[in-house]
């Protein structure tokens, strides 16, 4: 059974740039949740789309956004790309919605440098 | 805003030494998960605890939900070097995960 999966892996950005980047849940898991990783902040929850709508959202600015696709795909797209922005966006999967009652199984991450 | 306090921040320890490391809250949690990133990796839970009091085990990881509810702990017994990694408390409580900041496992070979 194929975990989740995120591309790109690796990517470098200029200030100003626009990102997205692109997460494949597990099959049949319809819940996907992204989260931002940096060593200052540590892991901070963005927002989570279940049946491609939003259903909670993190303390994230409006430059982030993400949405669903009918298949479980989820993207997220970073507009006007800051140096702050530099972390390991992590996409996590899950059968519903919720984090507490569901396993979170979470991707290797994207990680985004932003020079 | 709810805050969770993990510690040791980091941790340098024997092969074969048992491990302990835990968390507090600000907040009375319902859910309390225990989860470990490898480098390179996304966080991998390890642990979930549901009910004030529940102790669980996982091979040679065990951890308890506290009697208060604000706080958890999770041990590691006679560690190895694949131990090696960051480990996260969380709360599930809310709907998203709220993390901890992490404590840095290393250990001398």
């Amino acid at each position: 059974k194929a975990g989740v999966t995120q591309t790109p892996r690796y990517l470098i950005k200029t200030r100003g740039q626009q990102v997205t980047l692109s997460c494949s849940p597990i099959s049949g898991h319809r819940s996907v949740s992204w989260y931002q990783q940096t060593p200052g902040q540590g892991l901070q929850f963005l927002f989570e789309y279940f049946s491609e709508t939003q259903r909670n959202k993190g303390n994230f600015p409006g430059r982030f956004s993400g949405r669903q696709f009918s298949n479980s795909r989820s993207e997220m797209n970073v507009s006007t790309l800051e140096l702050g922005d530099s972390a390991l966006y992590l996409c996590a999967s899950s059968l519903t919605q919720g984090a507490g009652a569901n396993v979170l199984t979470f991707g290797a991450g994207s990680r985004l440098t932003v020079l | 805003g709810q805050q969770l306090n993990q510690s040791p921040q980091s941790m340098f320890i024997q092969e074969g030494e048992d491990v302990s490391m835990n968390c507090t809250s600000s907040s009375i949690f319902n859910t309390w998960l225990w989860y470990k990133q490898d480098p390179g990796e996304g966080p991998v839970l390890l642990i979930a605890l549901y009910k004030a009091g529940e102790l669980t085990s996982n091979g040679r990881l065990t951890a308890q939900f506290g009697i208060t509810r604000k706080d958890s702990f999770l041990n590691i017994s006679a560690s190895i070097p694949s131990d090696v990694g960051i480990y996260f408390c969380a709360d599930g409580s809310q709907g998203n995960l709220i993390f901890g900041k992490g404590t840095k496992l290393s250990v001398k070979p």
